[in-house]
């Protein structure tokens, strides 16, 4: 059985910054990783999909890279901002089971 | 695009109390599943399907059943509630390849008193 990971879990830091959003899994046999947001009281929003055979994808300020040989995952946040204030999920999709696995997320403080 | 549609919302029952929390996707999604939420918890896997007539268990599958009888429904029955159950519940879905990311609902959050 998957175990994901998510450190730290809680971060806050003054707008502007950049920031990293950790996440490990325990088996490398998996077809995905996705990232989600989810803002209090809310669903969870899709924010990028990694394939097991990507290393890496990009959507405006936010980057995602895959290292699937040693179980890790990396969120970056440019120039963080208020709004991206939320709690990031990160979630693999395991090959034997084929079930999702989630980490149970890092809530994200942005100072303005 | 409706996508993901959980009904209720909210909803509170009683001990002992059945209830059917509803899923509909409009995305001809052959992957759905049912997770429930709780503090500290992160999300878990209930039940899942890889197509209509087609559903497994996840990581706690007591006390709830599911059905899939077409590809754009999956009901998640609680056969009799116990307040262990109050929980935020969300239903996903997505490609059955790994292809596509999952669509979440908006939630239901249910209470067991």
């Amino acid at each position: 059985k998957q175990e994901v990971t998510q450190i730290p879990a809680a971060l806050s830091v003054p707008e502007g910054e950049n920031l990293v959003l950790n996440c490990s899994f325990t088996d490398s046999a998996i077809y995905n990783l996705q990232w989600f947001r989810q803002d209090p009281g809310k669903g969870l929003t899709s924010l990028l999909l990694i394939q097991s055979s990507q290393r890496e994808q990009t959507s405006g300020r936010l980057n995602a890279s895959l290292d699937k040989s040693s179980g890790r995952s990396t969120l970056y946040i440019a120039a963080s901002q208020p709004g991206d204030s939320a709690t990031y999920l990160c979630a693999v999709k395991d090959q034997e089971s084929n079930q999702f696995y989630f980490g149970t997320g890092t809530s994200l403080t942005v100072i303005p | 695009n409706a996508g993901v549609t959980q009904t209720p919302k909210f909803q509170v029952l009683k001990t002992g109390q059945s209830m059917t929390l509803q899923c509909a996707q409009d995305m001809n999604h052959e992957y759905m599943s049912w997770y429930r939420q709780d503090p500290g918890m992160g999300l878990r896997l209930i039940h899942y399907s890889v197509g209509a007539g087609i559903t497994d268990q996840g990581e706690v599958p007591n006390g709830y059943n599911v059905s899939r009888s077409t590809t754009e429904d999956f009901p998640l029955r609680l056969l009799s509630a116990a307040p262990s159950q109050t929980s935020v519940y969300f239903c996903a879905s997505s490609y059955g390849s790994s292809r596509g990311p999952q669509h979440f609902g908006d939630g239901t959050r249910l209470s067991i008193l």
